[in-house]
């Protein structure tokens, strides 16, 4: 069964500096990974995903998430976070054998300080 | 931009009682998704549409549960009888195409209280 791991419940950083917010995988297959933003009684919205191809992914808002298959990981990254950041992230994979549900991880809420 | 629509965008009600949520996806989506969301936890799916039929249901509490998409266009998800349990945010998502690549856009939720 696949499943995600965000280890850190809580990510706190001073606004301007690098960010990370980490995840974690575990597929039968070929993982496909996608990172989503959760704004205060908000849907989820889209940011990036990893499906095949260069391992280093792009995203909206300057995000941007590094695949890297020896360590399972798919971890977010942004240069300079923005106070306007602050939200809950949500790392999800599916496999690729066929139609398996997306399967989220709990969430990591990032807090960038002004 | 076009957006998921779902309605109520919160539903307060007593145990024992019926709630019902509406969701509109993205024009030409065939895929339609529902999910709960317990506060603190990442969403769960509870059962996907593929147009009008039902792909995998596997994880709805079917004694209570119930949904459909009868025109394989909006979709309604009902609870009879709600339970204290039932509390959380429930998200309807939907994509292009049925797919493992495929991006899910997600609706803004409907936060549901039993009381």
């Amino acid at each position: 069964a696949q499943s995600v791991a965000q280890p850190e419940d809580q990510v706190n950083v001073a606004e301007g500096n690098p960010l990370t917010v980490k995840c974690t995988y575990s597929v039968s297959g070929n993982p496909y990974l996608f990172w989503y933003v959760q704004y205060p009684n908000r849907g989820l919205q889209f940011l990036l995903k990893y499906i095949t191809g260069d391992n280093l992914v792009k995203g909206s808002y300057g995000f941007e998430a590094e695949f890297n298959k020896s360590q399972t990981s798919f971890h977010l990254k942004k240069p300079s976070a923005l106070v306007s950041d602050s939200a809950l992230y949500f790392c999800a994979v599916r496999d690729n054998s066929g139609n398996t549900p997306l399967v989220f991880g709990k969430g990591t809420r990032l807090s960038v300080i002004a | 931009e076009a957006e998921v629509a779902q309605s109520p965008r919160y539903k307060i009600t007593e145990k024992s009682q019926a709630v019902a949520f509406w969701c509109d996806p993205i024009s030409g989506h065939a895929t339609l998704y529902w999910y709960r969301q317990i506060l603190g936890q990442g969403p769960e799916l509870l059962v996907q549409f593929q147009d009008e039929s039902v792909v995998d249901d596997s994880q709805l509490p079917k004694d209570r549960f119930s949904a459909e998409r009868l025109k394989g266009v909006d979709s309604t998800l009902k609870i009879q009888p709600a339970e204290l349990g039932d509390s959380a945010m429930y998200l309807c998502a939907s994509s292009f195409i049925l797919g493992s690549t495929d991006t899910q856009y997600f609706g803004p939720g409907t936060r549901l209280t039993v009381l």
